[in-house]
């Protein structure tokens, strides 16, 4: 089973700045990689997948990054909308797919 | 649009079983396989299941091999969890989502998903 490991768990950052957040494989996933936002009360929301590739509707602001067993997720100019937690997700290796323990992004 | 509902939660007794459902619309259900993945309160999120688009294969979480059972009837665009023996640790929001596919045919990640149903175990 491929475990994956994010960092932070929570990130302070305010509106306006740049957020980076990792994520971890313990194996190579190559690029099959994916994030997904979710919002309190909300269903994930799947921002991208092939470790880079924007989903439909997501702004550009959310840029994907990595291969192997090292990825990042940098959203360029926070938004209010966009304090949430973020999960990445592996489907290289499954089942089973396997994702993160999450990244909070809270408002400083 | 793309959606996915899911139904069937509620309150249980542990050793008792539920059957959710997944019922979607948007799209051509029958060419997509469908996962389920859960979310115990405050907590992050666990994949549980996947069942193929055609039905011919399934796939389990070890935490859920034996006693959850994946179903569907592509004449009805419905997805099934049959929870089973529930217990404490099963207490979840449980959500359905569409595994995603690329225009060259390829598997990729869950590109749609329902809003949940929320399943309690407890005596």
């Amino acid at each position: 089973e491929t475990v994956m490991t994010q960092s932070p768990a929570t990130l302070s950052a305010s509106p306006g700045q740049r957020a980076t957040l990792s994520c971890r494989a313990s194996q190579s996933v190559n690029t099959n990689l994916a994030w997904y936002q979710q919002k309190p009360g909300q269903a994930p929301r799947l921002l991208i997948y092939g470790a880079s590739t924007r989903a439909t509707g997501i702004p550009v602001r959310f840029t994907g990054s990595g291969s192997g067993t090292a990825f990042t997720l940098t959203i360029s100019g926070l938004q209010s909308e966009d304090f949430a937690v973020y999960y990445c997700q592996q489907y290289n290796d499954w089942p089973p797919w396997t994702f993160g323990q999450g990244t909070k992004v809270e408002i400083k | 649009q793309v959606k996915l509902v899911e139904s069937g939660g509620g309150v249980v007794q542990p050793g008792r079983s539920l059957r959710l459902s997944c019922t979607a619309s948007g799209f051509t259900f029958s060419n997509y396989g469908i996962h389920w993945v859960r979310q115990a309160p405050g907590k992050g999120l666990e994949w549980v299941a996947l069942i193929w688009y055609d039905g011919t294969n399934e796939h389990y979480a070890d935490s859920a091999k034996g006693r959850f059972t994946v179903s569907r009837d592509n004449s009805k665009n419905t997805v099934y969890l049959q929870l089973s023996s529930l217990r404490a640790e099963d207490t979840a929001i449980y959500y359905c989502a569409r595994w995603g596919i690329t225009s060259g045919g390829l598997y990729y990640a869950l590109d749609a998903w329902g809003q949940g149903t929320t399943v309690a175990v407890s005596s």
